[in-house]
């Protein structure tokens, strides 16, 4: 079936250390997206890719990093310089036609003890 | 600068009833919007959407209404069931040069009476 998968669904980590949480999808999207939600609150934008090797930030991209070298491809790296990793992470992919709808996967919640 | 509010953070409806969840938005560029239904720790789910050269969209018990004038979007679900717990979300897509980013709106909590 096609969809967008993210991985793992539970992550732990200690703190100081990098890790990265994966996006994948067999959807033909060209637009992959990173969003950050808190408990209770909404979707914060952390960063966008339009197309394979091109990437912007979104709202919140400070201590965060992302790659694009695959079209069905896009981890997002916490890094230790972000002040509080602990969320609940989401990745969205779409195709901009006239039909458009965003897929979004499962979600990733981080805990960083 | 950008941003996609919600009216109201929770909502408590009448099983049977109708419920209708509200959203400001604030860019007068954006011209795609989309309702999203998000479970506990799940992923936002599609619900409908709605281009800005409409006012009013239908599908199976749920109405989106777009009133570009006031900037103002609404969900109307019909004769609303348990299985309609949950949170809601609009979200406005802003196009620019390059790219199209998804803003969302802080959310509605949709809770159903018995």
């Amino acid at each position: 079936d096609g969809g967008i998968t993210q991985s793992p669904k539970y992550l732990f980590r200690k703190e100081g250390q990098n890790v990265t949480l994966s996006c994948e999808q067999n959807l033909n999207h060209d637009a992959m997206y990173w969003y950050r939600q808190d408990p209770g609150q909404g979707l914060r934008l952390i960063y966008y890719s339009q197309i394979v090797n091109d990437f912007q930030k979104g709202d919140i991209a400070e201590g965060y990093s992302v790659s694009r070298e695959k079209k069905e491809s896009f981890p997002l790296t916490v890094t230790s310089a972000q002040k509080n990793p602990t969320a609940f992470y989401l990745c969205a992919s779409t195709q901009w036609t006239e039909n458009t709808e965003a897929f979004f996967g499962q979600g990733t919640r981080l805990t960083v003890v | 600068g950008e941003s996609v509010g919600l009216h109201l953070p929770t909502l408590s409806v009448q099983e049977g009833d109708n419920s209708i969840i509200n959203c400001a938005y604030s860019n007068s560029a954006s011209d795609y919007f989309i309702w999203y239904k998000q479970e506990s720790g799940k992923g936002p789910q599609f619900i409908i959407d709605i281009r800005s050269n409409m006012d009013k969209r239908q599908g199976q018990r749920v109405t989106v209404l777009l009133n570009k004038t006031v900037k103002h979007l609404s969900l109307q679900i019909a004769a609303t069931q348990p299985g309609d717990s949950a949170v809601y979300f609009c979200a406005e897509i802003v196009t620019y040069s390059s790219a199209s980013k998804i803003i969302f709106g802080s959310g509605t909590r949709l809770s159903i009476r018995p």
